[in-house]
């Protein structure tokens, strides 16, 4: 398996404008997490699915961020309209219970 | 309350030797699971380690070892004879059966490994 693939992998938008990041996940893990990472806040859990069935979405910051697990093999996460503030590195995390495996993360830029 | 509490913001470490990373974590659930990642400067998460709640002994993986103390909730990482490419921040982790199975990181240890 090629691992937990993401892309892109980097992405600048201008404020305003709307951005999809993607996943992957590993084939079989039925666990899939959206996180992001910002030196000033660590790495916040944004939400999580459990069979393509969204868990938790608590650490979603607001509405204009939403996501979706269409299958098992496939997930967005989409910011409408994006802010200079959502400029980050967003990881993506696929895993079962005794393991979790990251993709390489997308660093998205909003100017 | 901290999930996970990681008390060292930064660490170092002469090549060769070996190194503790503490990790203290809260919860009641019985069933849980306590992960180490490796992020090093390039930005990937690497998966390093796993401990099940009900494991009974320590795991380790070729240098890594979880010196897992139920009693006292630590989990922390024992790096063996640490290379320079060991130099990253380290991350605890824990899942709670409980919860639905999300993930709690602590703030992370950056860890310098000198020559």
């Amino acid at each position: 398996d090629a691992g937990v693939i993401q892309s892109p992998r980097h992405e600048v938008t201008e404020m305003g404008q709307e951005v999809t990041l993607r996943c992957k996940p590993i084939s079989g893990h039925d666990y899939l997490f959206w996180y992001r990472q910002t030196m000033m806040r660590g790495l916040e859990l944004l939400i999580y699915f459990n069979n393509n069935v969204p868990i938790d979405d608590s650490g979603m910051p607001e509405d204009r961020f939403s996501a979706k697990m269409p299958n098992a093999s496939f997930s967005t996460l989409k910011i409408q309209p994006s802010e200079p503030r959502d400029s980050a590195v967003y990881f993506c995390a696929s895993g079962e219970r005794s393991e979790a495996f990251f993709g390489q993360g997308t660093r998205l830029t909003v100017v | 309350a901290q999930k996970i509490t990681q008390t060292q913001p930064g660490m170092f470490v002469q090549e060769k030797e070996a190194v503790t990373l503490d990790c203290t974590y809260d919860t009641s659930d019985p069933s849980y699971g306590l992960f180490w990642y490796k992020q090093p400067s390039s930005g990937e998460m690497i998966f390093l380690i796993y401990q099940g709640s009900y494991d009974q002994q320590n795991a380790t993986e070729g240098r890594y070892s979880l010196n897992f103390q139920k009693a006292r909730k630590s989990a922390n990482l024992v790096i063996s004879a640490s290379q320079l490419g060991d130099s990253a921040m380290y991350f605890c982790a824990m899942r709670e059966s409980g919860t639905g199975n999300q993930f709690y990181f602590g703030t992370g240890t950056s860890l310098t490994v000198i020559p």
